[in-house]
């Protein structure tokens, strides 16, 4: 079975733009979790989606939005990009979502804004 | 962000030593888990820990789950080449939300 996929890998933008990342949870997986990764640091929690319903938010801004699909593959939207932005952003699927189900990640991808 | 305290942030050590990092945090986990991370990949899970004063092992790994809640720790004896990578710990509080707290990690280098 493939695991969790993420598009694309590598991504070059400008600041004041914006930009979509995509996800692909696991076969049969109906939750997804987004995490940002700066160089040098611990992945930090964005968002948590389950059955295409929001369940949690880190400590984003609003320019950080996401959604999730019937298919539970998953969107992260950043508006107004700014240089500290730049990083990886990871996808983690999980069957259920909840405590007792473990998250699985993704390879990543690599956001840089210039 | 909210982070746990992780260490050592780097270790350099020679091929078969034992190697020996902890967590630890200021609030409560019900949950903690052991990644680790390679260059260009996401982190993958090693271990996970569901009750406190639980001890786990897989393989060479040996992790704990502390009686407090607020700290574990991860030891891999007789290390090897592919044990290179950096080493998070994470914390779960699930609060409806399947929230991940990761600590800074921890840098393995290994001398041959």
């Amino acid at each position: 079975d493939a695991g969790v996929t993420q598009s694309p890998t590598h991504l070059i933008k400008t600041r004041g733009q914006h930009v979509t990342l995509r996800c692909s949870p696991i076969s049969g997986h109906k939750s997804v979790s987004w995490y940002q990764q700066v160089l040098g640091q611990g992945p930090q929690f964005i968002f948590q989606y389950y059955e295409k319903e929001e369940r949690g938010r880190g400590n984003f801004p609003d320019r950080f939005s996401a959604r999730q699909f019937p298919n539970y593959s998953s969107e992260l939207n950043v508006n107004a990009l700014l240089l500290g932005d730049s990083a990886l952003y990871l996808c983690a699927s999980s069957y259920t979502g909840t405590e007792d189900t473990e998250a699985f990640f993704g390879q990543g991808t690599r956001l840089t804004v210039v | 962000g909210q982070q746990l305290n992780q260490s050592p942030q780097s270790m350099f050590i020679q091929e078969g030593e034992d190697v020996s990092m902890n967590c630890t945090s200021s609030s409560i986990f019900n949950t903690w888990l052991w990644y680790k991370q390679e260059p260009g990949e996401g982190p993958v899970l090693l271990i996970a820990l569901y009750k406190a004063g639980e001890l786990t092992s897989n393989g060479r790994l040996t992790a704990q789950f502390g009686i407090t809640r607020k700290d574990s720790f991860l030891n891999i004896s007789a290390s090897i080449p592919s044990d290179v990578g950096i080493y998070f710990c994470a914390g779960r509080d699930f609060q409806g939300a399947q929230k991940l707290v990761f600590g800074q990690g921890t840098r393995l280098t290994i001398n041959p």
